[in-house]
């Protein structure tokens, strides 16, 4: 069955501009996760949806943003770009929320960087 | 707020010798306790993964775990590592009823030398 699928894999911004990036879960997955991995901050959790409604929230700034269509698909929206936000980003779905006993599977992620 | 700690940032073995990742999580309740893994240019990947009974859990690839909810750890062990172990290991937990929200360590790199 096909995995976690995110899209672009890379992309360059220029500070100031908006970005959008999209995920395909796993067929049967109705949660989708977003991470930011840095080599300093290491996996930063962004924010999580679950049947088209935001579950979760991590400790990121209001320019990051995101939505969760019917299908489960997910796409996170980050606008005017600051340099720091050059990172991996990365989607990971699961079957459930609410019951714990599952784990995420993570896609490539796709790699912004803003110059 | 959950939290999680890996001690050791960088970890050079070399082929055979035993491994042991430290990692302790800070949270009160219920957790599950993941170990993933991150090959060179591959993605993040599920090394084993605890919920409840047996404390001590077996993942791919001959990798072990136990879980002690009285030091609230969770080590990764493997008796022999190998030259394909190189990569970078996270240690996570998410609370019993939010299995979205995962934290991670922030990660320790393993270098086998062969």
């Amino acid at each position: 069955k096909a995995g976690v699928t995110q899209t672009p894999r890379y992309l360059i911004k220029t500070r100031g501009q908006q970005v959008t990036l999209s995920c395909s879960p796993i067929s049967g997955h109705r949660s989708v996760s977003w991470y930011q991995q840095t080599p300093g901050q290491g996996l930063q959790f962004l924010f999580e949806y679950f049947s088209e409604t935001q579950r979760n929230k991590g400790n990121f700034p209001g320019r990051f943003s995101g939505r969760q269509f019917s299908n489960s698909r997910s796409e996170m929206n980050v606008s005017t770009l600051e340099l720091g936000d050059s990172a991996l980003y990365l989607c990971a779905s699961s079957r459930a929320v609410g019951q714990g006993n599952t784990e995420a599977f993570f896609g490539q992620g796709t790699r912004l960087t803003v110059v | 707020a959950q939290s999680v700690s890996q001690h050791n940032h960088h970890v050079i073995l070399s082929e055979a010798a035993s491994l042991e990742l430290g990692c302790n999580y800070s949270y009160g309740g219920t957790v599950n306790l993941f170990w993933y893994v991150q090959y060179p240019g591959q993605h993040l990947q599920l090394l084993l993964k605890y919920f409840s009974g047996d404390p001590l859990v077996k993942g791919i690839k001959g990798f072990e775990a136990e879980f002690i909810k009285s030091k609230f750890s969770f080590n990764l062990r493997k008796p022999s590592v190998q030259w394909s172990d190189t990569a970078e290991y996270f240690c996570a937990v998410n609370a019993g009823t939010n299995a979205g929200k995962s934290t991670f360590g922030d990660g320790t790199t393993l270098t086998v030398k062969p």
